[in-house]
């Protein structure tokens, strides 16, 4: 099942600068989207999201762009701190009736001091 | 903040074997999910559930599954006889609608199967 894909197993960074993952999806129907991120022995745990009728979303110091045309979405972080060290992982909304999420493998962010 | 609570964090077990795998949602949330993450692969959804019945589930969900909310807080799943295959942390999620909503996920029970 390849319908969303994170194509960077991991990612590292400085303290401070700018953090860039990416997420593409095959599917043109999927109209909602979900960023979750994950520590060691914890479950996911939500981040930020964005419907399609938006191009981006903001919060804080993380903002999500959706590229409808491209099939694709990135996670801005600015500016990274090490304590945003984690697997990050993109969802898709299948199914509104019933919530189903399908994830992306995940890449690991490394924020380094 | 509401959580998402599991139990247990591990569960070791011998293949054949059943198991039950409990879940505590949050507790205005009317949708729970399982989902499940082999080492080294995706999080996958298992099933979803509302109203007291599946809503969906996956072709991983097969008949040596089965979900129940027994009392009106927690939520189960049972593997009747596992395999070797289903050694993988397991997700419960629950969410208040199910659609463009957020998924509050539990912290997971890891199951090993030997």
């Amino acid at each position: 099942d390849q319908q969303v894909k994170q194509n960077s197993p991991s990612l590292s960074v400085q303290e401070g600068r700018i953090s860039i993952l990416n997420c593409d999806y095959t599917n043109s129907m999927f109209d909602y989207f979900l960023w979750y991120k994950k520590y060691p022995a914890e479950g996911p745990t939500f981040l930020i999201s964005i419907s399609s009728i938006k191009d981006k979303n903001e919060d804080g110091r993380f903002t999500v762009f959706l590229n409808k045309s491209a099939k694709h979405l990135s996670l801005h972080i600015v500016p990274s701190q090490p304590g945003d060290s984690a697997v990050y992982f993109c969802a898709a909304l299948v199914s509104s009736n019933t919530g189903k999420l399908i994830f992306g493998q995940g890449t690991t962010l490394q924020v380094k001091p | 903040e509401p959580e998402v609570t599991q139990t247990p964090s591990h569960q070791v077990t011998q293949m054949g074997q059943e198991v039950i795998l409990r879940c505590v949602p949050i507790s205005n949330h009317l949708y729970f999910y399982w989902y499940r993450q082999i080492l080294g692969q995706k999080v996958e959804f298992l099933v979803s559930f509302y109203n007291n019945e599946i809503s969906e589930k996956s072709e991983i969900f097969d008949d040596q599954f089965s979900v129940e909310r027994p009392d009106g807080s927690n939520f189960t799943l049972k593997i009747r006889s596992t395999k070797l295959e289903d050694s993988a942390m397991y997700f419960c999620a629950s969410s208040e609608y199910s659609g463009a909503n957020v998924l509050t996920f539990g912290a997971g029970s890891r199951l090993t199967v030997l």
